[in-house]
């Protein structure tokens, strides 16, 4: 079956911009993940989406970051006023209900965001 | 709180030979702990994981990974590298302080495979 996909794969803005960045995750899979790897910090995570709870914003680096997930499939990941800071790979992630508990998780490719 | 240590940030091996990569975790409370691969311009994906039960786990691509209590390490091993191992990998924990669900993750070794 189709895995996760996000879009676009590529994205460059200049500073001060709006980004969106898309993620279509695999099909049931109620659990979404956000993530940035950027060349200092690695791995990071920043937000999490699972079912109609609440999301867990608590590794988002900012107030110009956000995220909403809507019909609980596709989400959004939303990044104002940027910053060369904010030049990464994000990539996103999801998981089963079954699965969430014990952390597997499939990745997508990933946008690469380059802000001038 | 738990975290992920990877000794290594480059690991240079030949063809056929032995890969290791290694990992030290810590946490508060008996860890599950995960092995993701990263090929160049691609996602993570899932090598190996380690929940409970059974200390030596077997993955994909003949990685196997031993989970150490005592020694508070998750290291990774092939016994014969291929030249298509060639990527980057990351040891993960999961995290169950606030956002119980997300993966914290080691900064990656890339594996080169000398021909």
């Amino acid at each position: 079956g189709a895995g996760v996909s996000q879009s676009p794969s590529n994205k460059v803005t200049e500073k001060g911009k709006d980004v969106e960045l898309r993620c279509d995750p695999i099909s049931g899979h109620t659990a979404l993940y956000w993530y940035r790897q950027s060349l200092g910090q690695g791995l990071e995570f920043l937000i999490y989406f699972q079912g109609n709870s609440a999301p867990d914003k608590s590794g988002l680096p900012s107030d110009r970051f956000s995220a909403e997930r809507t019909g609980g499939s596709v989400s959004t990941l939303t990044i104002q006023r940027t910053q060369q800071e904010d030049s990464a790979v994000y990539l996103c992630a999801s998981s089963d209900p079954g699965l969430a508990a014990s952390g597997t998780q499939y990745f997508g490719p990933g946008t690469r965001l380059t802000v001038l | 709180a738990q975290s992920v240590t990877q000794l290594g940030s480059h690991v240079s091996v030949s063809e056929g030979a032995l890969v290791l990569l290694r990992c030290n975790y810590s946490s508060s409370v008996p860890p599950y702990l995960f092995w993701y691969v990263q090929y160049p311009n691609q996602g993570l994906q899932l090598l190996l994981k380690y929940t409970t039960g059974a200390t030596l786990v077997k993955g994909i691509n003949g990685f196997e990974a031993e989970f150490k209590k005592s020694e508070t390490s998750f290291h990774l091993t092939k016994p014969s590298a291929h030249m298509s191992d060639a990527a980057e990998y990351f040891c993960a924990v999961m995290n169950y302080g606030g956002s119980q669900g997300n993966l914290i993750f080691g900064k990656g070794t890339k594996l080169s495979v000398k021909p």
